[in-house]
């Protein structure tokens, strides 16, 4: 049971526009940013977007992020093939002594 | 440019301890924290604490506690992730990552994955 909440799976057809939500509490996405991360088959994950809404250099601007409250939400839009890969959130939690906590991480199948 | 390379796979006995290391190239290693996460087959990702090179200074998830241990060696840039007490629940790829950022922080980037199997 992971401490952030992610739909399992979600699908597109190419060129389409698909968004992954992310939900939390006031302990991690409610006080802290949100970092999306994407695993393609087989890989190690890789930094997609970083505190809420910004792409590091090299990632292409069809990838968009946003929260708003305790949730947050991952949007791709002209859909491609090769986006179809795992998707995970994570925030820092502020509760104990502070711990990094992920979604359980969508699967997204481009069709 | 900046890269994180992990140790090789590992099989283990139930009981056992194994040890990843992970190491850096392309930055100053004592300037970044390091995490280490780790991922059971087909399941999501799972933290399990963070390490400061420059201090030694570890925080280890609640679940782990008392069988982790983060260490590093700073005259070759490597951090090293031990786990104690393996159980086959402990099969998993275990990845460490950079802590980039200031007070916002992300992960970036990712070693390439170290599979350790335990298993009798």
């Amino acid at each position: 049971q992971s401490v952030l909440t992610q739909p399992p799976s979600a699908s597109g057809t190419p060129g389409q526009r698909v968004t992954i939500s992310c939900s939390g509490s006031s302990s991690n996405i409610g006080s802290n940013t949100v970092n999306w991360y994407q695993q393609l088959p087989g890989t190690a994950p890789k930094l997609l977007i970083y505190s809420n809404n910004q792409r590091p250099s090299g990632v292409p601007d069809r990838f968009s992020g946003s929260k708003s409250g305790t949730s947050a939400s991952l949007a791709i839009s002209g859909l491609q093939s090769e986006d179809e890969a795992d998707y995970y959130c994570a925030a820092w939690d502020d509760s104990l002594n502070g711990s990094w906590v992920f979604g359980g991480g969508t699967k997204l199948t481009v069709l | 440019q900046v890269q994180l390379v992990q140790s090789g796979a590992e099989v283990k006995k139930p009981g056992a301890s194994v040890k990843v290391s992970c190491k850096a190239s392309g930055y100053t290693f004592t300037s970044y924290d390091i995490n280490w996460v780790r991922q059971a087959t087909g399941q999501g990702l799972e933290w399990m604490g963070w390490m400061n090179p420059n201090s030694g200074n570890t925080g280890y998830a609640q679940k782990f506690q008392g069988r982790v241990t983060m260490t590093r060696n700073t005259s070759i840039s490597t951090a090293y992730m031990e786990l104690s007490s393996l159980r086959s629940e402990d099969t998993a790829v275990y990845y460490c990552a950079r802590e980039d950022g200031d007070s916002i922080n992300w992960f970036d980037p990712w070693g390439q994955g170290t599979l350790v199997t335990v298993s009798s």
